[in-house]
């Protein structure tokens, strides 16, 4: 089956740029989207179709797209970012998939 | 403004079956791309069914054959049923839609507070 691959774990200081890779091999033909997930709540989504920015996220938040990696980079991280986040697509078979999920922890 | 209020949860003995809930308000169900994403204990968010504006449904492999997901125009409500249901079904049960006429695909723009399924016995 279709798999998002990200790392466990990303660590950063404060006011440091976060960088969070994503990697599949449907990701040239589907966008991608991230949440970002705090302990004991629902997803909110932080990006949308690879590089979107929802209204009322932060303009810290960012997505970029090459190839088969799509990257969530969070610019000037504070504290309040701390949480786990995931990236979600979609594979040709018009089902969906999350990644494996990333945990940021501000040093 | 969306809301997405999820119900139906609760404890279910291994094989059993339940049925979820997910009443939306400030945007039409039947016009929408819905799914349900589950997250287990401790666990990664995991995707387990589609429902598109045409009907078409599509589900995760671990479910398929087991769970069925509907929505009725009336009530305006999405639903999941659930049968024979397994320990690794348990877990937290969302409901999310994409930003409101959006028909390129699923993606969670806006979600309810989950429900939780617990399977023991």
């Amino acid at each position: 089956s279709y798999e998002l691959t990200q790392p466990p774990s990303v660590s950063v200081s404060p006011g440091q740029t976060a960088r969070i890779t994503c990697s599949g091999d449907a990701l040239p033909k589907h966008y991608a989207y991230w949440y970002q997930q705090k302990p004991g709540q629902a997803p909110v989504l932080v990006i949308y179709k690879d590089s979107e920015r929802p209204s009322g996220i932060p303009e810290r938040f960012s997505g970029s797209s090459s190839g088969t990696t799509v990257t969530l980079i969070i610019s000037g991280v504070q504290a309040e970012d701390e949480a786990d986040y995931y990236c979600q697509s979609a594979d040709s078979s018009g089902t969906y998939v999350f990644g494996t999920g990333t945990k940021v922890t501000v040093l | 403004e969306v809301q997405l209020v999820e119900s139906g949860g609760g404890l279910v003995q291994p094989g059993g079956s339940l049925r979820l809930s997910c009443a939306a308000s400030g945007f039409t169900v039947s016009s929408n791309y819905m799914s349900w994403v589950r997250q287990a204990p401790g666990k990664g968010l995991e995707w387990v069914s589609v429902i598109y504006n045409g009907d078409s449904t599509f589900y995760a492999d671990s479910v398929k054959g087991r769970f069925t997901i509907s929505r009725d125009s009336s009530e305006n409500t999405l639903y999941l049923q659930m049968n024979s249901l397994r320990p690794e079904d348990m877990g937290v049960y969302y409901c999310a839609v994409p930003f409101t006429g959006y028909n390129s695909g699923w993606y969670g723009a806006d979600w309810g507070q989950g429900t939780l399924v617990t399977v023991s016995s």
